[in-house]
């Protein structure tokens, strides 16, 4: 069965710096790989995807994330992170096979950002 | 163009009661996913809809549950003789296509909480 494992429930960290949030995936069949943000008491936005061509995707506010197919990893990176940055974070795959829009997701990791 | 809208964005019911969850997709947008986010987890997807069918209810409780997206109107979760394990927060997505590459937009969620 296709799973989704966001490997750290909580991650705290400082503010201006870097952070690293893990995701990681199970599935024979290729995936669409999506990284969703969701702050207290809001619904989930769109963060980045990845479906086709380079394997680093970027946002406009300075997250990235990386496609490693041998890995079957997509991490979440932001080199210097804000106090606007706390929220909850949440991994997702879609099966392409399945040609909805149906999606996976992880458990999530709350990003904790401190002065 | 307004977001996808859900109502109510809070909803208490006593044990046995039926809780009405309503969704509004974005302006042309006929494909609605409900997912269930039950506290300290990611969000399970239970149903997908298209305007007057469902298309796959594969993470839908096979009792009290149920759903619909009429041809007009929003679309409906309903959930009969609710119990303390029904009480969760409940998210509705849109998208204009059914295919895994198109980007879902999600509505803040309503949260029931079954007393």
């Amino acid at each position: 069965a296709q799973s989704v494992t966001q490997l750290d429930s909580q991650v705290p960290v400082f503010e201006e710096a870097p952070v690293e949030l893990r995701c990681n995936y199970s599935s024979s069949v290729s995936v669409y790989l999506f990284w969703y943000v969701q702050y207290p008491n809001q619904g989930l936005q769109l963060l980045l995807k990845y479906l086709s061509g380079s394997t680093l995707v970027e946002s406009i506010n300075g997250f990235e994330a990386e496609f490693n197919k041998s890995q079957t990893s997509f991490h979440l990176r932001k080199p210097s992170v804000h106090i606007s940055d706390t929220a909850e974070y949440f991994c997702a795959v879609n099966l392409g096979s399945s040609n909805t829009g149906k999606l996976i997701f992880g458990q999530g990791t709350t990003l904790q950002v401190k002065p | 163009n307004a977001g996808v809208m859900q109502n109510p964005r809070h909803l208490v019911r006593r044990r046995g009661q039926e809780a009405r969850l309503r969704c509004s997709p974005m302006k042309g947008h006929s494909h609605v996913y409900w997912y269930r986010q039950l506290p300290e987890e990611g969000l399970k997807f239970m149903v997908y809809l298209q305007k007057e069918n469902i298309i796959d209810e594969s993470g839908m409780p096979k009792e009290r549950f149920s759903a619909e997206f009429p041809k007009e109107g929003p679309s409906i979760l309903r959930i009969q003789q609710v119990v303390r394990g029904d009480s969760a927060a409940y998210f509705c997505a849109s998208s204009p296509r059914k295919t895994a590459d198109t980007e879902a937009f999600f509505g803040q969620g309503t949260r029931l909480t079954v007393v």
